[in-house]
């Protein structure tokens, strides 16, 4: 079955940029998401991108995406303290979202 | 982007009663929602997944008498947590999907469940 992974955790300092990894099996989805949940909160979306795109940027988000690897990653450009949360990539497939486990980001001042 | 409202945001129950869970679309027309259910640390499970009008489908292992799904209209669905025990203490995430033809799930912010 579909199969979404990322790492668990990551720390950067304020200003630094963040890098965010996730690998997935299912090559057929048009769309991949990110989504960013803080604590006790629900998922907002943060970017997709196209199947059919390398990169897109949008302000300080770039999302890569390395379709013969199956890699996307998605990068925050002068990380802050607010950007601290957990980050998932979603692969939707039949358009349910199956998630990567989550990467929790900490941002140190 | 459009906006889903989940309901309560957060429940205490004592064990052995219902609770029920509503997800509202409120700017949109949801032809389909999801339900997810995510422990501490973890990711998102996918429940159940429920079409306007038409029983939900229901992910393996998921019990369908248990968390019971009802989408009766296009911008309501609701989730409801039979006889519950402390071990379906857990954060319970609606989504929902418009008509449009789109690919993009708009989620409520989570509904809380603590089961004493």
């Amino acid at each position: 079955g579909e199969d979404v992974e990322q790492s668990l955790f990551l720390s950067v300092r304020e200003g630094d940029s963040s890098v965010i990894n996730c690998t997935y099996t299912d090559s057929s989805s048009t769309y991949l998401y990110w989504y960013k949940q803080e604590p006790g909160a629900g998922l907002q979306l943060l970017t997709y991108i196209f199947s059919n795109m390398d990169m897109k940027q949008d302000q300080r988000l770039t999302v890569l995406l390395n379709k013969k690897d199956k890699h996307l990653s998605l990068r925050i450009a002068d990380t802050q303290t607010g950007d601290s949360a957990i980050y998932f990539c979603a692969d939707p497939q039949g358009g349910k979202l199956i998630f990567g486990q989550g990467t929790e980001l900490s941002v140190k001042p | 982007g459009a906006v889903v409202s989940q309901h309560p945001s957060w429940v205490i129950c004592k064990s052995g009663t219902s609770v029920k869970i509503e997800c509202r679309s409120l700017d949109f027309q949801a032809t389909t929602m999801f339900w997810y259910r995510q422990f501490p640390k973890q990711s998102l499970m996918l429940m159940a997944t429920s079409n306007e009008g038409s029983k939900a489908t229901y992910e393996q292992g998921v019990e369908k008498d248990k968390f019971l799904i009802n989408h009766a209209s296009l911008t309501l669905s609701t989730l409801t947590v039979t006889s519950a025990h402390p071990e379906d203490s857990s954060f319970y995430i609606c989504s929902a999907m418009g008509s449009g033809g789109g690919t993009e799930a708009f989620f409520g912010q989570g509904t809380r469940l603590t089961v004493v």
